[in-house]
């Protein structure tokens, strides 16, 4: 079946711009999450939704970060007055259930900050 | 929260060699994944073993959760096995923690 899709696969923004990321997670997974990956920072979780539950934001770095999932299904990520320290791939993945269950990862989107 | 280590962090193999990765965690966990980064970016799911061993094809993973580390064997290496390994482990909590990866670079 289907994966994990993402949209764009690359974004060029100014700085002070704002950006959304859009993330369609696999049919039928409850979960999805929120990561990114940059050179100095490795791979970082940002948010978590699991069903109709409140969202686990505590890895998002600032307040220009947001992200919403709309009808369990369909999330986007939203970067408020971007800076060039937000330049990072930006991962999605998605799993049946909580945590504990196995994580399966999109194709990213390469947001870089000019 | 938890600490999760690789090692080694850089590894060159010719062609047909064996080898062995180590993923150390530092707390229990209920999930723990094996990933391959593909040249693209793509992380591509390994194994999912929380405990004890599977094994797909040339590959072939161990944890043992009570000494908390994890091996991943890769036998007959070939230059599609090329890439960054990650362990990634979840300790209850809502996210993957992830190591910081192994290169591997396979030679012909």
């Amino acid at each position: 079946g289907a994966g994990v899709s993402q949209s764009p696969s690359n974004k060029v923004t100014e700085k002070g711009k704002d950006v959304e990321l859009r993330c369609d997670p696999i049919s039928g997974h409850t979960a999805l999450y929120w990561y990114r990956q940059s050179l100095g920072q490795g791979l970082e979780f940002l948010i978590y939704f699991q069903g109709n539950s409140a969202p686990d934001k505590s890895g998002l770095p600032s307040d220009r970060f947001s992200a919403e999932r709309t009808g369990g299904s369909v999330s986007t990520l939203t970067i408020q007055r971007t800076q060039q320290e937000d330049s990072a791939v930006y991962l999605c993945a998605s799993s049946l259930g909580r945590a504990a269950y196995e994580q399966y990862f999109g194709p990213g989107t390469r947001l870089t900050v000019t | 929260g938890i600490q999760v280590e690789q090692s080694p962090p850089d590894l060159i193999l010719q062609e047909g060699a064996n080898s062995t990765l180590r993923c150390n965690f530092s707390d229990s966990v209920n999930n723990l994944q094996w990933f391959h980064q593909n040249p693209w970016g793509q992380l591509i799911n390994l194994f999912y073993i929380p405990s004890g061993t599977k094994q797909n094809g040339r590959l072939s993973a161990t944890t043992v959760a009570t000494e908390r580390y994890s091996l991943l064997y890769i036998s007959s290496s070939q230059t599609t096995d090329s890439g960054v390994y990650f362990c990634a482990v979840t300790g209850g909590g809502n996210k993957l923690t992830f190591g910081t990866g192994t290169q591997l670079k396979v030679e012909l």
